[in-house]
């Protein structure tokens, strides 16, 4: 199983709601992603979990808030978002945790969620 | 600056023709991966190039890493339109996978 599932597929959201975005992976991975990502642009790195421990964060705004429940989950928590903030919302995972152990290894993506803030 | 450039950006070929997508750095990188997305879905992996000068194939598709392991190279031998979409080359940097700028290719029947 090299699946990576998220959940909604597809979200609208106002800007004064909130909503969460979640991601499961079963594949043992120690380390998990979430990423964003405009129109024919390439994925921008958002955070980065490791044993399910925040290692980076990309100077994301406050109002995107990462957890990690546990080694298969990851969610984003969303509140009082932008209308620039509509984009696919991409969750990954690699195997390893620590920063040599990454180096040479694979991540794999889910379908993404697609987000619209009106 | 970007860490990984991609070239072309844009491609738009007839079924049939060959193409190459260049992926270029002034760094080395251990590996480097290739990606194809296709719109409203996640990057699928395709292949990881790890040695200097490595030649990997699937299928009609040739994957080379560069001697210096600073650069990449995709080519596409008889293009169909089922290879439309967004192919991104991505390596690792202090943890973080990052990406070039990608190229979007689009097949004509």
């Amino acid at each position: 199983d090299t699946e990576v599932t998220q959940t909604p597929k597809h979200l609208v959201m106002g800007m004064t709601n909130k909503k969460s975005l979640k991601c499961e992976q079963h594949m043992g991975h120690r380390a998990m992603y979430w990423y964003k990502q405009k129109a024919k642009k390439p994925p921008e790195l958002m955070f980065v979990y490791s044993y399910e421990k925040l290692s980076i964060n990309e100077s994301v705004p406050s109002r995107f808030s990462p957890e990690c429940p546990n080694s298969s989950l990851l969610n984003l928590h969303l509140h009082a978002l932008q209308p620039e903030d509509s984009a696919l919302y991409l969750c990954a995972s690699s195997q390893g945790g620590g920063r040599e152990r990454l180096m040479n290894t694979e991540a794999f993506f889910g379908q993404g969620t697609r987000l619209t803030v009106v | 600056t970007q860490l990984l450039e991609q070239s072309p950006q844009f491609l738009s070929i007839q079924e049939g023709e060959n193409l190459t997508v260049y992926c270029n750095s002034s760094s080395v990188f251990s590996s480097l991966q290739w990606y194809r997305q296709e719109p409203g879905e996640g990057p699928v992996l395709l292949v990881t190039v790890v040695t200097g000068g490595e030649v990997k194939k699937l299928k009609r598709l040739t994957f080379q890493f560069g001697d210096a392991r600073k650069d990449s190279s995709l080519h596409i031998t008889a293009a169909q339109p089922g290879d439309t979409g967004l192919y991104l080359c991505a390596g690792r940097r202090t943890g973080k996978l990052i990406f070039g700028q990608g190229t979007t290719l689009q097949v004509k029947p």
